[in-house]
């Protein structure tokens, strides 16, 4: 089955920039979606198929995928930005296509 | 605006079975995928699987084949999702999530707390 690694954490200082990664074998083959959850709250999406921000997804938010690596890219980091982040991509290379989530990264902010 | 709304919260009995709804409104519901994910308390998202509400059609987790079952009413555009034989590992909050092209979940419900306690 197919894996996603993430680190379990990430620290940044306010102002900095963040990156979290999510590793898988290939993984610039496919398209990953990044999603921010906060504690109690339902996932929301930041970035999709390696790049692109929903709207009203502020231009900080950012992401880049090739070889084996993804990674989401936080700019000028908020308060407001700690929370968990998660990476996603859909398996299709078996005989039952899956989605896989990498087991997530906790950002805090200094 | 578009928005999933799910049922509220359950408490179940070991061996017993739940059935979790997300009603879909702000956008025709045939139109896309409905995933549904669980997280448990402290813990990461887990896959469940996806339904088409046009087709009917389905494709569930390895981990939930046989336990899980996913149907939709499209005259009320609400999503289903039935686990059975419940058992305390399956206490988790349960979301539905709006899929689109490669699999992106673009909208998610607001949760549903199913606890499974004797």
């Amino acid at each position: 089955s197919y894996v996603l690694t993430q680190p379990p954490s990430v620290s940044v200082a306010p102002g900095q920039t963040a990156r979290i990664t999510c590793g898988g074998n290939n993984i610039g083959s496919k398209s990953v979606h990044w999603y921010q959850q906060k504690p109690g709250q339902a996932p929301v999406l930041v970035v999709y198929d390696d790049s692109d921000r929903p709207s009203g997804i502020p231009e900080r938010f950012s992401g880049s995928n090739s070889g084996n690596t993804a990674t989401l890219t936080i700019s000028r980091v908020e308060a407001g930005d700690e929370a968990d982040y998660y990476c996603q991509v859909w398996d299709s290379s078996s005989d039952h296509p899956y989605v896989v989530f990498g087991g997530g990264t906790k950002l805090t902010v200094l | 605006q578009v928005q999933l709304v799910q049922s509220g919260a359950e408490v179940k009995k070991p061996g017993a079975s739940v059935k979790v709804s997300c009603k879909a409104s702000g956008y025709t519901f045939t139109s896309y995928d409905i995933n549904w994910v669980r997280q448990a308390t402290g813990q990461g998202l887990e896959w469940m699987g996806w339904m088409n509400p046009n087709s009917g059609n389905t494709g569930y987790a390895q981990k939930f084949q046989g336990r899980v079952t996913m149907t939709r009413n499209t005259s009320i555009s609400t999503a289903y999702m039935e686990l059975s034989s419940l058992r305390s590992e399956d206490t988790a909050v349960y979301y539905c999530a709006r899929g689109g092209s490669s699999s992106v979940m673009d909208v998610w419900g607001q949760g549903t707390t199913v606890t499974v306690s004797s």
